[in-house]
């Protein structure tokens, strides 16, 4: 079946760190894969997608890379910041018929210390 | 901002009681949707819609009915609450390329 794996927090960085969140999945077919953010008390909202093997989806400084041969989708920020602080999903969609449903990971807490 | 609003916001309710959340959008969309989210489960998917009157199970359905008599409003319905159902819910829908979800703000509701 479809299954998005990611890896446990919570991460704490300092200011200016690099980031990395693992996200691997299986999926039947060609999946699109997607990063989410949650902030404090707010609904998650779309921060990143890719629809193919090899594209690189990137938004707000963050960056992950469809790679098929490995199933992943990395997240990636070369210098997080206080506000980058919160929860982050990856997700797959596996489209069929009337089913467009997202297949999301447990998420990834993050806190940024100053 | 898709225009997807959520009511109430927070709720605190009794056991064996019936609960109804609302959500509502303003644009049209045909897919909406119906989450539960737990700390150590992630997001998971109670019911979903494709359309006025046409409607689907998720993951963890037991316990709710949802109904959509309009496109713009989704109504998730816990016909007996339970302390298990103790949850933030979200609702969000589809954008017209099928690619992206939107969510609302979330309700948060306790079930004593």
């Amino acid at each position: 079946g479809n299954s998005v794996t990611q890896m446990e927090g919570p991460v704490t960085l300092s200011e200016e760190a690099f980031l990395t969140i693992n996200c691997t999945y299986t999926a039947t077919g060609y999946p699109s894969l997607f990063w989410y953010v949650q902030y404090p008390g707010e609904g998650l909202q779309l921060l990143l997608k890719a629809t193919k093997a090899d594209d690189k989806g990137s938004n707000k400084g963050f960056e992950a890379t469809y790679r098929k041969e490995t199933t992943s989708f990395h997240l990636e920020k070369g210098s997080v910041q206080v506000s980058d602080s919160a929860v982050y999903f990856c997700a797959l969609k596996v489209s069929a018929g009337n089913n467009r449903k997202l297949i999301w990971g447990l998420g990834t807490s993050l806190a940024v210390n100053p | 901002d898709a225009g997807i609003t959520q009511s109430p916001r927070h709720k605190v309710t009794e056991t064996g009681t019936p609960v109804t959340l609302r959500c509502h959008q303003t644009e049209n969309h045909r897919y909406m949707y119906w989450y539960r989210q737990d700390p150590g489960h992630g997001l998971r998917l109670i019911h979903y819609s494709y359309g006025v009157k046409d409607t689907d199970k998720g993951e963890v359905s037991d316990g709710y009915s949802v109904s959509r008599s309009k496109t713009e409003d989704f109504l998730l319905t816990l016909e007996s609450a339970t302390s298990s159902q103790t949850s933030v819910y979200f609702c969000a829908i589809v954008d017209a390329s099928g690619n992206e979800q939107f969510f609302g703000p979330g309700t948060r509701l306790t079930v004593l």
